[in-house]
C-alpha cells in the first residue's frame, strides 16, 4: 500500500465549476500538509501547506485537512481555464532530523472554457 | 532573483552512457533533493541531501549517483546500470527544518533514451 494515495484523473469540468481533489495517507506521522500545482512541462510550485487539522483559505482555493481520517482536500471555486494542470497531494515527516515529502501521484485537471 | 536552474532542459542517452544533470540553488537553502517523474507515478525521490559533503538514499536509488561538494549544487548521474532512465527529473531544494515548509522545485530535466 502507499503511503498517500491520489486520484490520477484525468478530470475535466466546465469553467466555473467547483473543483475538489482529494488524497488520502497511511502514515500517521505526518504534520504538515500541501499541494502543489504542475503545469505541463514545467516543475512543481507550492500552491498552499497547513499543519494538521483543520481549513485554510487562500482566495478561490481552500484546504482542508482532517488527520482522523487521514484524508486531505483542496477545493478550488470559480474555476478558470488557468487553473488546468497537475495537482500533486504532498505530506512532510520529519525522519533522523531530514524533512521529507512523500507524493501522491497527482490528478490532471481541465477546466473548459 | 532566487531560484533553482535545472540543465540541459532535454537530454539524450545513447544505450550504456553516463549522463549528468545538473542542479543549482542560490536561495541558500541546506538540503537538495532529486526526484524521478514518470506518468501516473507521481514524484519518486531518487537522492537527498542535508548538507555539504553527505547524501542519502532514496527510494529508488539503484542506477543513480550524486555528489555534494558545495552548497549550491547537487548534481545527479545516471548510469548505465539504470535500466530505464527515460523520465522527467525534476531536483528541488528547502530549508532543512525551519522557516519555509515544503520545497521550491527546478523547471525539470526530460531525459530520454535513443
Amino acid at each position: 500500500q502507499k503511503e498517500v494515495e491520489q486520484d490520477p484523473g484525468p478530470l475535466s469540468v466546465p469553467e466555473g465549476a467547483i473543483v475538489s481533489l482529494n488524497c488520502t495517507y497511511s502514515n500517521s506521522a505526518f504534520q504538515y500538509f500541501m499541494w502543489y500545482r504542475q503545469y505541463s512541462r514545467k516543475g512543481p510550485e507550492l500552491l498552499m501547506y497547513t499543519y494538521s487539522s483543520g481549513n485554510k483559505e487562500d482566495g478561490r482555493f481552500t484546504a482542508q485537512v482532517d488527520k482522523s481520517s487521514k484524508y486531505i482536500s483542496l477545493f478550488i471555486r470559480d474555476s478558470q481555464p488557468s487553473d488546468s494542470a497537475t495537482y500533486l497531494c504532498a505530506m512532510r515527516s520529519i525522519i533522523q532530523g531530514a524533512q521529507k515529502l512523500v507524493f501522491g501521484q497527482g490528478t490532471r485537471l481541465t477546466i473548459n472554457p | 532573483d532566487g531560484g533553482i536552474t535545472q540543465s540541459p532542459k532535454y537530454l539524450f542517452r545513447k544505450e550504456g552512457q553516463n549522463v549528468t544533470l545538473s542542479c543549482e540553488q542560490n536561495l541558500n537553502h541546506d538540503a537538495m533533493y532529486w526526484y524521478r517523474q514518470d506518468p501516473g507515478q507521481g514524484l519518486r525521490l531518487i537522492y537527498y541531501s542535508q548538507i555539504v559533503n553527505d547524501f542519502q538514499k532514496g527510494d529508488i536509488a539503484e542506477g543513480y549517483s550524486v555528489s555534494r561538494e558545495k552548497k549550491e549544487s547537487f548534481p545527479l548521474t545516471v548510469t548505465s546500470a539504470q535500466k530505464n532512465p527515460t523520465a522527467f527529473y525534476l531536483c528541488a531544494s528547502s530549508i532543512a527544518l525551519r522557516g519555509q515548509y515544503g520545497y521550491t522545485f527546478g523547471s525539470g530535466t526530460r531525459l530520454t533514451v535513443v
